[in-house]
């Protein structure tokens, strides 16, 4: 069975300091992974998109690391913002299937 | 990037009633349609799969004469929540994808029965 994993649930953090969220998958045969923004009460906002080839990907502040040998990504936010609180969702897609696989995800807050 | 749009933003209707949300594709042809349900603090949960011009695969548990979707055109998905009950009330969120490219969310509606 198909099943992406995040770590932590949840994460506060003080503005302007680093963060590490995770994502472990187990969807076979990999497709490609993917990392969503989703504030509350608003739908979920792609910031990155990593092939099996890709090892990281940055988009801003946001670096995105892909080992497919270990089934393992990790997203890390660099100097955070109060406004990069919201919710982290990974999502992992199976070659030649139409519907991925969702993360619980992880909430973060920052505070000033 | 693709620019997904979901009207209405937000409704309320009376228990019994019907509501249909719609969901649009603004400058991509949508191959596939998702829509999703989400409680609050909860994950996105998938209720269906439609594709242009063809039946909607409704995932298990969720009972497709209650949530009727239609995928009419490569830019347009319904869903109609059919005689809406409190525990209907939602946060619903379509997503379009083109082929294997990128799942492009929906901003979301928000639904509350009363």
């Amino acid at each position: 069975k198909n099943q992406v994993e995040q770590s932590p649930q949840s994460l506060i953090i003080l503005e302007g300091k680093n963060c590490t969220l995770q994502c472990n998958y187990t969807v076979s045969p990999f497709s490609n992974l993917r990392w969503y923004k989703q504030d509350t009460g608003r739908g979920p906002v792609s910031l990155t998109i990593m092939t099996f080839s890709e090892n990281t990907k940055s988009n801003g502040r946001y670096t995105a690391t892909l080992d497919a040998d270990t089934k393992q990504s990790s997203l890390h936010i660099t100097a955070s913002q109060l406004s990069d609180s919201a919710s982290y969702i990974c999502v992992v897609s199976a070659r030649w299937e139409g519907k991925s696989t969702f993360g619980d995800g992880t909430t973060l807050t920052v505070k000033p | 990037g693709a620019v997904v749009s979901q009207h209405p933003s937000r409704v309320i209707c009376k228990s019994g009633t019907s509501v249909k949300i719609e969901c649009r594709s603004l400058d991509f042809q949508a191959t596939t349609m998702f829509w999703y349900r989400q409680f609050p603090k909860q994950s996105l949960m998938l209720m269906a799969t439609s594709n242009e011009g063809s039946k909607a695969t409704y995932e298990q548990g969720v009972e497709k004469d209650k949530f009727l979707i239609n995928h009419a055109s490569l830019t347009l998905s319904t869903l109609t929540v059919t005689s809406a009950h409190p525990e209907d009330s939602s946060f619903y969120i379509c997503s379009a994808t083109y082929r294997d490219s990128e799942q492009y969310f929906g901003p979301g509606t928000r639904l509350t029965v009363t």
